[in-house]
């Protein structure tokens, strides 16, 4: 079974200030996602991350993957208080008949002036 | 661009009481899915569809039913609803093929009572 694990769940950080969500999955795979979500909206694709090593960035947010860690990160520079939302990590599993995103749990974040 | 539609966009329904969610992509997307969204769980997967005339069962799938009634069109079924059943549901899509983005409707609120 495949799970994936975020951490912080929660990160309260001040504007302009730097932090890193982590996100660990337990099966081989290298197609990892990241979305945005804000209170009572839908979700926002921001990273389709494909292969070992990737590495992509938009504005002030970065994201990785090491698959052979299984491990991916979600770096925010220089935060800003529009960067408040909650952030998923997802895992796509298909293979064996199965498919579709695996989620973490989200790690809500609030950026204070 | 409509990308994913679901309706209603909101629901309330008393227990025991049957209800169906409906979704229509326009992207001309292969995979289609349903998820539910509670409170410090994520997203889990209740079923999905790789092509039209196929569903699967993902995480959650008792409770549920499901039909692919042609490409665009994917439905979850609430037979007799329950409390626990309380949820947001997402239905999303995706273009079968390595890192295509999963897209999202705007959800689906509903309250069984």
């Amino acid at each position: 079974e495949l799970k994936v694990e975020q951490n912080p769940l929660f990160l309260s950080m001040q504007e302009g200030k730097n932090y890193t969500i982590y996100c660990n999955y337990s099966t081989t795979s290298d197609r990892l996602y990241w979305y945005r979500q804000d209170p009572g909206k839908s979700l926002e694709s921001l990273f389709v991350l494909l292969s070992n090593g990737a590495v992509k960035q938009e504005g002030r947010l970065m994201a990785s993957l090491d698959t052979k860690a299984r491990l991916s990160t979600l770096h925010i520079t220089a935060a800003v208080h529009d960067l408040s939302a909650t952030y998923f990590c997802a895992v796509l599993y298909s293979g064996g008949g199965a498919d579709g995103l695996t989620f973490g749990k989200g790690t809500h974040l609030i950026i204070q002036p | 661009n409509a990308g994913v539609t679901q309706t209603p966009k909101f629901q309330v329904l008393k227990t025991g009481q049957s209800m169906t969610l409906q979704c229509a992509q326009d992207m001309n997307h292969n995979s289609m899915y349903w998820y539910r969204q509670d409170p410090g769980m994520g997203l889990r997967l209740i079923y999905y569809s790789a092509s039209e005339g196929t569903t699967d069962k993902g995480e959650v799938p008792n409770g549920y039913n499901v039909s692919r009634l042609n490409k665009r069109e994917f439905s979850l079924r609430l037979e007799s609803a329950a409390p626990s059943q309380t949820s947001v549901y997402f239905c999303a899509s995706r273009r079968q093929g390595t890192g295509n983005t999963i897209y999202f409707g705007e959800g689906s609120w509903l309250t069984v009572v």
